[in-house]
């Protein structure tokens, strides 16, 4: 399993855009980004997944470049209930989901 | 939006005690999982189950672990003599396929404290 860089912690405020971004250079070429979301005291949530180029939802935006060494989840204009620990994975589809790696994750803190 | 439950939301024991904890996965999915979480660390792999079996486990999953399906819609797991180290928040999850690139859907968790 490919391993993923992040930086511990993150501070932002209300109403701006917030951009995380995972090193992942060992990436293989069937590999999928995933992220997710955690709350104190709540499972991880699926926010976004992507394989190339630029994946959009209703929550979020993923942008990952042409050598796909790197993606940066996008969070438009970020409420203080966003503050949570955001997780970037990478797994392909001969992995077992189940054993994807949880790293240290993200700590977004947004103020007011 | 269909949701992994996890009962109880809080288990208190005490050491050597076995403790079964609970989780109703999503209704379609086949592929169910257990995580641990200790407080203020990472979540870990503890085991996958597929078609009545298991998987794969991790180190954690030791002989103290076991994990079963025992009707359509529980998926439990069991510690059988719990020690202080187990106290932790434990997540179940399941998918609707195998592969890495399935989102993981997880319940909010059991916290498990051993004293």
């Amino acid at each position: 399993l490919a391993k993923t860089t992040q930086p511990i912690s993150m501070d932002s405020y209300e109403g701006q855009e917030v951009n995380i971004t995972c090193s992942h250079n060992n990436i293989a070429t069937n590999d999928y980004i995933t992220w997710y979301q955690q709350f104190p005291s709540q499972g991880p949530r699926f926010i976004i997944q992507g394989y190339k180029t630029k994946v959009t939802n209703e929550v979020a935006s993923l942008f990952i470049p042409a050598d796909r060494k790197s993606s940066t989840l996008s969070l438009p204009r970020v409420s203080l209930s966003d503050t949570a620990v955001y997780y970037c994975l990478v797994g392909d589809d001969n992995t077992n989901a189940g054993k994807s790696t949880f790293g240290d994750g993200t700590t977004l803190t947004v103020k007011p | 939006e269909p949701e992994v439950t996890q009962t109880p939301s809080h288990q208190v024991t005490q050491m050597g005690q076995e403790v079964i904890l609970r989780c109703v996965p999503i209704s379609n999915h086949l592929y169910f999982y257990w995580y641990r979480q200790i407080l203020g660390q990472k979540v870990e792999f503890l085991v996958s189950f597929y078609n009545n079996e298991i998987s794969e486990k991790s180190e954690i999953f030791d002989d103290q672990f076991s994990v079963e399906r025992p009707d359509g819609s529980n998926f439990t797991l069991k510690i059988r003599s719990t020690k202080l180290e187990d106290s932790a928040m434990y997540f179940c999850a399941s998918t609707s396929y195998r592969a890495g690139n399935s989102p993981l859907h997880f319940g909010n968790g059991t916290r498990l404290t051993v004293t």
